[in-house]
């Protein structure tokens, strides 16, 4: 089954600590996107890419970073430069003529 | 740019009520709509889509028309259930030919939460 893949489901970061969250699909969608959604708001845009080896900025992009090697896969860090990372973060990728989008299951990252 | 407007909440009903959600667009190209739905703790689920002018999406009881003429994509159910309490978003994708890349970016509303009460 083609799907969107966020992995872990979970994270937990450490103050000062890097963490990268996973996005893959196999829709064959050129464009994957990131947003950050906090408690009960909507969401926001932090990068997104619509071909390989080429992203742009959204609203909110200081503190984290991205690279799109493979079509396939979006990975997203927070570095220590985000300093209120604790949110949901979600995935999502749609096709070239925009009329598919899917979004993973998310990634809750907390800090401790 | 591409925007999205969508009904302020939150939304309380009663069990079988009648439930319209209203959703409205600007857009350039040719916009396709979509209304998702979020479960606590979960990520979006897509409910229904519509890509092109008159079409109507249809999903387990729910249903949307793409109105060109109003910018207009309202989600609609005749008799909602308790499971039916979530967080919808009404979201645009739109193609522009010609363009680098082809697609816009997606582009959100506010999402409105809905509660159903038995």
């Amino acid at each position: 089954d083609g799907g969107i893949t966020q992995s872990p489901k979970y994270l937990f970061r450490k103050e000062g600590q890097n963490v990268t969250l996973s996005c893959e699909q196999n829709l064959n969608h050129d464009a994957m996107y990131w947003y950050r959604q906090d408690p009960g708001q909507g969401l926001r845009l932090i990068y997104y890419s619509q071909i390989v080896n080429d992203f742009q900025k959204g609203d909110i992009a200081e503190g984290y970073s991205v690279s799109r090697e493979k079509k396939e896969s979006f990975p997203l860090t927070v570095t220590s430069a985000q300093k209120n990372p604790t949110a949901f973060y979600l995935c999502a990728s749609i096709d070239r003529g925009g009329t598919e989008a899917f979004f993973g299951q998310g990634t809750r990252l907390t800090v401790v | 740019g591409n925007s999205v407007t969508q009904m302020e909440g939150p939304v309380t009903l009663s069990e079988e009520a009648f439930l319209t959600i209203n959703c409205t667009y600007t857009a350039t190209g040719y916009p396709s709509l979509f209304w998702y739905v979020q479960y606590p703790g979960e990520g979006l689920q897509l409910l229904l889509k519509a890509t092109k002018a008159d079409d109507k999406g249809s999903n387990k009881g729910f249903e949307a028309t793409y109105r060109k003429e109003t910018t207009s994509f309202h989600l609609e159910k005749g008799s909602v259930q308790v499971s039916d309490s979530a967080v919808y978003f009404c979201a645009l994708s739109a193609y522009r030919p010609g363009a680098n890349f082809g697609n816009e970016k997606l582009t959100f509303g506010t999402g409105t939460r809905l509660t159903i009460i038995p």
